[in-house]
C-alpha cells in the first residue's frame, strides 16, 4: 500500500520562511500534490509536481525528487492567514483515480 | 460560478440510523469523488462516480454506497451508522472521470454519530 509521512506541527513567525517535508512510498508514482485546509474549511489545491524540480506559484513553491521519494512545500513571507493544515497527496498506479493524503501538517504563524 | 456545494453542513445521527449526504459539482464538472476526513487526519477516498456509475472504490465497507444523477450531482449513503463514522465528509469534483491533478472540494458535511 501507500504511505506518506509529514511532520504533524510546524510553528513560525510572520515574515519567515517555512518548509514542510513529505516522504512517500507508492506503487507506480504519478505525482505529488499539496492542499491547504483552514479550520472547518474545504481543502484547496496549492500545487502539483509530476517531474523533479521546483514549481513556484507566488509565495508558495513545491519541490519533488522522484528518486528520493521526497517532496516539500516552501512558504515564504509568512502571513497570519497561512495558519492552516497542509496535506501532501500522491497519485499513483495503485490508487487509480484516488488521491492518497498524508495526515497533514498544522502550521501556526504568530506575530 | 458556483463551486462545489454540499448539504447539509452539519448532521447529528444516532448509531444504527441511515444518512444521506448530497453534493453538486462545480459547473462544467461531471465527476464526483467522496472522501472521509476523521479529526486530525487526512481525507480518505471512499469512491468516485462518473457517468452515473461507481468507477472506483476505496477501502470502505458496503454500508457506504452512492449514486450519481443525470445532472452530475451525487449522494453518499451510509447505513447502520457506527460511532466511528463520525467525520467530515468531503465531495470533490473534476471532469472526465479519470485521475485529477487538481481536485475541487466542497466545504463538507460534518456528521456526528451519537
Amino acid at each position: 500500500g501507500q504511505s506518506l509521512e509529514q511532520p504533524s506541527e510546524v510553528t513560525a513567525v510572520e515574515g519567515a520562511i517555512v518548509q514542510i517535508n513529505c516522504t512517500y512510498q507508492t506503487s507506480g508514482f504519478y505525482g505529488l500534490s499539496w492542499y491547504q485546509q483552514h479550520d472547518g474549511g474545504a481543502p484547496t489545491f496549492l500545487s502539483y509536481n509530476a517531474l523533479d524540480g521546483l514549481e513556484e506559484t507566488g509565495r508558495f513553491s513545491s519541490f519533488l525528487s522522484r528518486s528520493d521519494s521526497y517532496g516539500y512545500l516552501l512558504l515564504q513571507e509568512l502571513q497570519m492567514k497561512d495558519s492552516a493544515s497542509y496535506f501532501c497527496a500522491v497519485r499513483d498506479q495503485q490508487a487509480g483515480t484516488a488521491l492518497i493524503f498524508g495526515k497533514g501538517t498544522t502550521l501556526s504563524v504568530s506575530s | 460560478d458556483a463551486g462545489v456545494t454540499q448539504s447539509p453542513t452539519h448532521l447529528i445521527k444516532t448509531r444504527g440510523q441511515q444518512v444521506t449526504l448530497r453534493c453538486s459539482p462545480k459547473s462544467g464538472h461531471d465527476t464526483v469523488s467522496w472522501y472521509q476526513q476523521a479529526l486530525g487526519q487526512g481525507p480518505q477516498f471512499i469512491f468516485q462516480y462518473y457517468e452515473e456509475e461507481e468507477r472506483q472504490r476505496g477501502n470502505f465497507p458496503d454500508r457506504f454506497s452512492g449514486h450519481q444523477f443525470p445532472n452530475y450531482s451525487s449522494e453518499l449513503n451510509v447505513n447502520a451508522l457506527l460511532l466511528g463514522d463520525s467525520a467530515l465528509y468531503l465531495c470533490a469534483s473534476s471532469s472526465g472521470g479519470g485521475a485529477v491533478t487538481e481536485a475541487f472540494f466542497g466545504q463538507g458535511t460534518r456528521l456526528t454519530v451519537v
